[in-house]
């Protein structure tokens, strides 16, 4: 059974970095083809794709983002971490982490999600 | 970037019902096209993958067709429990974008 969980501050200040970790169970980076991804969704309002990680440490960002996201793992502690820097009142959002055994199969499981609220 | 869009953006529907909602690509993406069902303050849900292909344990009153820029997700006998919000993203280039979602209301 594969089982993912979001973690990390709940609140952070604007100009701030936030880091996020994805710790997951049931499935390694060591299997060719898999990935996980971030997706963040603020109140009210529509899912967004930020970022991918694959098996073999190819990373992809969404443009609008990309010059703040970066995305690592830890393949050993089953970890995948996303960075957002500058944080803005705007990046206020439940941020979700979950798995991809390919591009052709979608995203299964998520995480629950974390709430991040972004305030001075 | 390609963009999603789903129509109707909501609808109105009785338990028993058949709906169909709607998901158009800006450009053609193969059949890479997913749809998911996300319940009020829960994580998303993948119902559909590759267009057509129902993931495991979802119940078969949903179902996924089209290919290309042109996509539809089918839930053919409405369950109280189905009353909440549908997402279609493409995963056939990155960013892997989301339509804006549908919302059935009872």
């Amino acid at each position: 059974q594969i089982t993912l969980k979001e973690s990390g501050p709940t609140l952070v200040k604007p100009t701030q970095t936030l880091t996020l970790t994805c710790t997951f169970s049931g499935f390694s980076f060591r299997t060719s083809q898999v990935a996980v991804g971030w997706i963040r969704q603020p109140p009210g309002k529509a899912l967004e794709w930020l970022a991918l990680i694959y098996w073999d440490d190819d990373k992809r960002y969404n443009p609008s983002l990309k010059n703040r996201l970066a995305i690592t793992k830890d393949t050993s502690k089953n970890q995948v971490f996303l960075t957002l820097t500058n944080m803005d009142p705007v990046d206020t959002a439940t941020y979700y982490c979950a798995h991809s055994r390919s591009h052709y199969t979608g995203f299964d499981p998520w995480g629950p999600g974390t709430l991040v609220t972004v305030s001075s | 970037d390609i963009q999603m869009t789903q129509s109707p953006a909501s609808l109105s529907a009785s338990v028993g019902d058949r709906v169909t909602i709607t998901c158009r690509a800006s450009q053609g993406i193969s059949r890479y096209l997913n749809w998911y069902q996300q319940k009020p303050g829960k994580a998303p849900k993948l119902l559909i993958f590759a267009a057509s292909s129902l993931q495991s344990g979802v119940p078969s009153r949903f179902s996924g067709s089209g290919s290309e820029t042109d996509f539809t997700l089918t839930i053919s006998r409405l369950q109280p429990e189905d009353f909440v919000v549908y997402y279609c993203q493409q995963t056939y280039k990155t960013p892997f974008t989301f339509g804006p979602g549908t919302k059935v209301d009872i």
